[in-house]
């Protein structure tokens, strides 16, 4: 069965990074991309960008533009999702996810890798 | 970007009542739309795609309909389980953006 198995907790300084992996299984790795999303406590979702992990080919939220960095080791079917110059406002939920097929659902998620930015 | 704007944002229903979420796309999204049902402390799961698609082991309570800028996801009969936050979501054009959510509770 498809598996999305994501890093555990993280706790960061403002103006730090934090790099968080989503390990799939169950499924051809490189055949779908991989989507991350984040949801601050008490929020709604909130869609950071895509990678394909065939050709690394990635595409980010204009928001995230230039501080986040998605990434895929295909040798160990991971992906990952590096978010630089961290503020307190990044304190979320962040979830990778599965696209499927036709309109390109999310099909599968991780169970959600909490990230709190803190001094 | 595209805004996607549900309709009610909270819900107060009881077990048993039909009931109807509506989303609407800023611009047409063809049938690019895809809902999510939210329990606390969870990751979503995937209803219902392509407008109108159910996903494998969805209860056959829930149905989507639309296309172009309108959608409308039903509970035919609501479940104590079904009690959650439901998101709609445009797979158009990226970014892929969500609705606020609507968020189902017991009346």
């Amino acid at each position: 069965q498809v598996q999305l198995v994501q890093s555990g907790a993280e706790v960061k300084k403002p103006g730090a990074s934090v790099k968080v992996s989503c390990k799939a299984s169950g499924y051809t790795f490189t055949s779908y991309d991989i989507n991350w999303v984040r949801q601050a406590t008490g929020q709604g979702l909130e869609w950071m960008g895509w990678m394909n992990p065939n050709s690394g080919k990635t595409g980010y939220a204009q928001k995230f533009q230039g501080r986040v960095t998605m990434t895929r080791n295909t040798s160990i079917s991971t992906a990952y999702m590096e978010l630089s110059s961290l503020k307190s406002e990044d304190t979320a939920v962040y979830y990778c996810a599965k696209i499927g097929s036709l309109s390109y659902p999310l099909h599968y998620w991780g169970q959600g890798t909490l990230v709190t930015v803190s001094s | 970007d595209i805004q996607m704007t549900q309709s009610p944002s909270s819900l107060s229903a009881s077990v048993g009542d039909r009931v109807t979420i509506t989303c609407r796309a800023s611009q047409s999204i063809s049938n690019y739309l895809n809902w999510y049902q939210q329990k606390p402390g969870k990751a979503p799961k995937l209803l219902i795609y392509a407008a109108s698609s159910f996903q494998s082991g969805v209860p056959s309570r829930f149905s989507g309909s639309g296309s172009g800028t309108d959608f409308t996801l039903t509970i035919s009969s609501l479940q104590p389980e079904d009690f959650a936050t439901y998101y709609c979501q445009q797979t158009y054009s990226t970014p892929y953006t969500f609705g606020q959510g609507t968020k189902m509770e017991i009346k």
